[in-house]
């Protein structure tokens, strides 16, 4: 079954520093978000990407956020300056956008990379 | 409002029995839902989605109220397995994003 794969599985960085968390996604999957979860909360949307910019963001992802795709399959989230507040899991999910609508809407999450900021 | 609400539960059964929660949508213009299964620090997988006439899956039931604006997860015989946090996600018909609920967490024991 075709996976959304994400590195690194676990980050621990100081305050300040900058981190990229990677993502493959699905390779004939479009549409490609980030959400975040913080311990013990809710699963949050932080920013879908489509043709190549993005389509949609959330009130969390500020100038602090910037998504990228370098190439054809990779998927990277930066985070500029870390806080404390940006420890959380960090999911990569992807959906296909095509076929019926329930099936083009199907995401399928990555592992999560876990962002621990000291 | 909350866009997507859910009971947090926890819902505690015993093995064998039927559990049923629902979850509320505040945009009328919703179009695409889905239940998801997230277990204790792993990712959200897909349950199943909610068809508009409603759906089974064997163990698992999901309705759409549209009027209401719920849909509703029902799991008959429950099973250990079934221990987990239970997600309602939304995506209206011209937003790119899916919107989660906080989840409903359904506890079976033996």
């Amino acid at each position: 079954e075709p996976e959304v794969t994400q590195t690194p599985s676990h980050q621990v960085t100081q305050m300040g520093q900058e981190v990229i968390l990677r993502c493959v996604p699905i390779s004939n999957h479009l549409y490609f978000y980030w959400y975040r979860q913080i311990l013990g909360q809710k699963v949050e949307f932080l920013v879908s990407f489509y043709n190549n910019e993005i389509s949609e963001k959330s009130e969390i992802f500020d100038d602090q956020f910037s998504v990228e795709r370098p190439d054809g399959s990779n998927f990277t989230l930066k985070i500029r300056s870390t806080k404390l507040e940006d420890s959380a899991m960090y999911f990569c999910a992807s959906r296909s956008g095509q076929g019926t609508l329930s099936g083009a809407n199907v995401l399928t999450f990555g592992a999560g990379s876990r962002l621990t900021v000291l | 409002r909350k866009e997507v609400e859910q009971d947090p539960g926890p819902f505690n059964v015993p093995e064998g029995a039927t559990v049923a929660f629902n979850c509320t949508y505040s945009n009328s213009a919703s179009q695409s839902f889905f239940w998801y299964r997230q277990d204790c620090r792993k990712e959200p997988k897909l349950l199943m989605s909610v068809y508009s006439s409603g759906n089974e899956d064997g163990r698992f039931t999901a309705q759409l109220n549209r009027a209401s604006q719920y849909i509703s997860l029902l799991i008959r015989d429950s099973k250990l397995s079934d221990s987990a946090t239970y997600l309602c996600v939304v995506k209206r018909d011209n937003d790119y994003k899916l919107s989660f609920g906080a989840g409903t967490t359904v506890t079976v024991r033996a």
